[in-house]
């Protein structure tokens, strides 16, 4: 069935550093939706990109649809501690289930 | 404005015990429902969808079971609980098939 690869599964920065998370697919996406997960609590959807190349912001947030449909990518400027969370990258299959990456937890270094 | 409530927040059950968690949703009709697990650390693993009264889809073969007796709720259960089927249980819901998922605020299920 369809898969999505998600890297990295941690990343450790700083207060104040840039994150970045990657979702990879081997065949073409008809879309990509994110999620963000914080400590102890539910999904909650951020974003759902469709269009080839597309490109859109939300405040610190940028997320990026490859121009081949295949990659996404979420860029988080200056992180602050309201960010801390695990960020799921996700694709519906046709058969209308989401499969979800595995997440990149997001870690504050203290 | 719609929202989904699920419960309980936690539950410690005996092995063998039976299950029944509910979620419901208010203020949409005919919604898509979703029963997710989720093991610590991990990603989300599909357990039933459904897209209308009566209508079950089955992903995993397991323990569990699910029902949908009205449009807005949705139903987890299962007749003999197994120490795998600890973890947390997530509910969603969508308005359109390919669009986004809203969660309850899930259930953490130990069996012990």
């Amino acid at each position: 069935g369809q898969q999505v690869m998600q890297i990295p599964q941690y990343q450790h920065v700083q207060e104040g550093e840039d994150f970045t998370t990657y979702c990879n697919s081997s065949t073409t996406l008809s879309n990509i939706q994110w999620y963000k997960q914080r400590p102890g609590g539910h999904p909650v959807f951020l974003i759902q990109l469709v269009k080839s190349g597309e490109v859109k912001k939300q405040k610190r947030l940028t997320f990026q649809f490859g121009e081949a449909k295949k990659n996404s990518s979420l860029h988080i400027t200056a992180t602050q501690t309201t960010d801390v969370g695990t960020y799921f990258c996700a694709l519906y299959n046709s058969n209308y289930q989401l499969i979800w990456g595995a997440g990149t937890k997001l870690i504050i270094k203290p | 404005s719609q929202t989904i409530h699920q419960w309980p927040a936690t539950l410690v059950q005996p092995v063998g015990s039976p299950l029944s968690l509910e979620c419901t949703v208010e203020g949409t009709s005919n919604p898509n429902l979703y029963w997710y697990r989720q093991a610590a650390g991990r990603g989300l693993q599909l357990l039933f969808y459904s897209v209308g009264i009566g209508q079950i889809s089955s992903e995993v073969p397991q323990n569990l079971s699910a029902s949908r007796p009205q449009d807005r709720q949705f139903i987890l259960s299962s007749k003999k609980l197994l120490l795998s089927d600890s973890g947390f249980y997530l509910c969603a819901w969508s308005g359109i098939e390919g669009g986004p998922q809203y969660f309850g605020a899930g259930t953490r299920l130990s069996v012990l």
